[in-house]
């Protein structure tokens, strides 16, 4: 069975220097991988996806991620954070295939918070 | 189309009321999930169809519980006699009928459900 790992539950970050968010995960096969980003009271929104190819995935507000195969680790960075970047963000693994198991398992999660 | 659709936003009920929410997924989406998530917590899988077919349910999804998409287009869910572990957000997502769906999922805002 697949699952994710998140191992810090909140990063703190000064605006306009680099962040990572740490993501781990186990799955059999070649991964399909997310990050989904939520906001208060919010859905989560899809932030990048890593199904194939280049191992650094880029996406939506800035954000990229690097899939290391080695080290199962699909770890969040952004080179310059910003205030609106804080928000709660959810790694997630999926299975490869068209199967009635692959459905997407999240992390716990990890509270980002960017601090002025 | 303006993404997928939840209703109500928030549910207030009493212990031992039954509930009953609305999911509207993207029209083209034939794929529909149903996640909860709980503070602090990433979302948890309850439920999936492909079309109108609940493929897989959680072992989360008690007999009290009971997910329908009669005709493959909007789901409910509905949880009966509700008790005070239920209050969590209940967070639906679909994704589209490509052969190999290796696409995120879209989800909706959410509804958020406090038992007291």
């Amino acid at each position: 069975a697949q699952s994710v790992a998140q191992p810090e539950d909140q990063v703190n970050v000064a605006e306009g220097n680099p962040l990572t968010v740490k993501c781990t995960y186990s799955v059999s096969g070649n991964p399909y991988l997310f990050w989904y980003v939520q906001y208060p009271n919010r859905g989560l929104q899809f932030l990048l996806k890593y199904i194939t190819g280049d191992n650094l995935v880029k996406g939506s507000y800035g954000f990229e991620a690097e899939f290391n195969k080695s080290q199962t680790s699909f770890h969040l960075k952004k080179p310059s954070a910003l205030v609106s970047d804080s928000a709660l963000y959810f790694c997630a693994v999926r299975a490869p295939g068209y199967s009635s198991a692959s459905k997407i398992i999240f992390g716990s999660g990890t509270r980002l918070s960017i601090r002025p | 189309d303006t993404g997928v659709s939840q209703n109500p936003r928030h549910k207030i009920t009493k212990r031992g009321q039954n509930v009953t929410f609305r999911c509207d997924p993207i029209s083209e989406h034939n794929r529909l999930y149903w996640y909860r998530q709980t503070l602090g917590q990433g979302p948890e899988f309850l439920t999936y169809f492909q079309n109108e077919a609940q493929l897989e349910k959680s072992r989360l999804l008690s007999d009290r519980f009971s997910a329908e998409r009669p005709k493959g287009s909007f789901s409910t869910l509905e949880i009966q006699r509700t008790e005070q572990g239920d209050s969590a957000m209940y967070l639906c997502a679909s994704s589209p009928p490509w052969t190999d769906s290796n696409y995120g999922y879209t989800f909706g805002s959410g509804t958020r459900l406090t038992v007291v």
